[in-house]
């Protein structure tokens, strides 16, 4: 069965500060996706990779994909606006797979 | 442009009772698709279509039922509401890609609410 993992789970973000959120999963598919949600909004499409090496880049985000190493990366340069969205990773296999979603950290 | 629209954006019901939840999209779209998230996770596919008339499986579809009678509009149906079901709902949609799976950006709804009592 196919596995998405996201790391890390939450994170707290500054502005102006550099983050990178990790996307792993089991299969062996070309086809990965993030996604941002704002609290309590609906998801926003950021980046589709479709292939081995591919890199996308708009403002202050990037995304690149490693299809051998299953891996993906999402790099934010936080800004104001960001700092409470939570950011998904997908997969394609016989569906769409979504990850758990990086999200905020809520300090107790 | 109204893009994705769900309706209705909010409902409370009882365990045993039934709905439908509508999904209307005016992008021409030929793939539509119906995920449910729950807190503190991703979302779950429950079904997907790839053209009018046609409806597949997703990862969760027990309890659900959907139709696609018209290409603009995806219905998610609930026939005897349990509980479990009480979750996040929201219709996306895309346009056709290669493979038997969209490979295009999804275009969501802002969702509908469902608590089940």
């Amino acid at each position: 069965e196919l596995k998405v993992e996201q790391n890390p789970l939450f994170l707290s973000m500054q502005e102006g500060k550099n983050y990178t959120i990790y996307c792993n999963y089991s299969t062996t598919s070309d086809r990965l996706y993030w996604y941002r949600q704002d609290p309590g909004k609906s998801l926003e499409s950021l980046f589709v990779l479709l292939s081995n090496g591919a890199v996308k880049q708009e403002g202050r985000l990037m995304a690149s994909l490693d299809t051998k190493a299953r891996l993906s990366t999402l790099h934010i340069t936080a800004a104001v606006h960001d700092l409470s969205a939570t950011y998904f990773c997908a997969v394609d296999d016989n569906d769409r797979r979504f990850g758990a979603g990086t999200r905020r950290t809520v300090k107790p | 442009n109204a893009g994705v629209t769900q309706t209705p954006k909010f409902r409370v019901l009882k365990t045993g009772q039934s709905m439908t939840l509508l999904c209307a999209q005016d992008m021409n779209h030929e793939y539509m698709y119906w995920y449910r998230q729950d807190p503190g996770m991703g979302l779950r596919l429950i079904h997907y279509s790839v053209g009018e008339g046609t409806t597949a499986k997703g990862e969760v579809p027990d309890g659900y039922n959907v139709s696609r009678l018209k290409k603009q509009n995806f219905l998610l149906g609930l026939e005897s509401a349990a509980p479990s079901q009480t979750s996040v709902y929201f219709c996306a949609s895309s346009y056709q890609g290669q493979g038997s799976f969209s490979n295009q950006p999804q275009h969501f709804g802002d969702g509908t609410r469902l608590s089940i009592l």
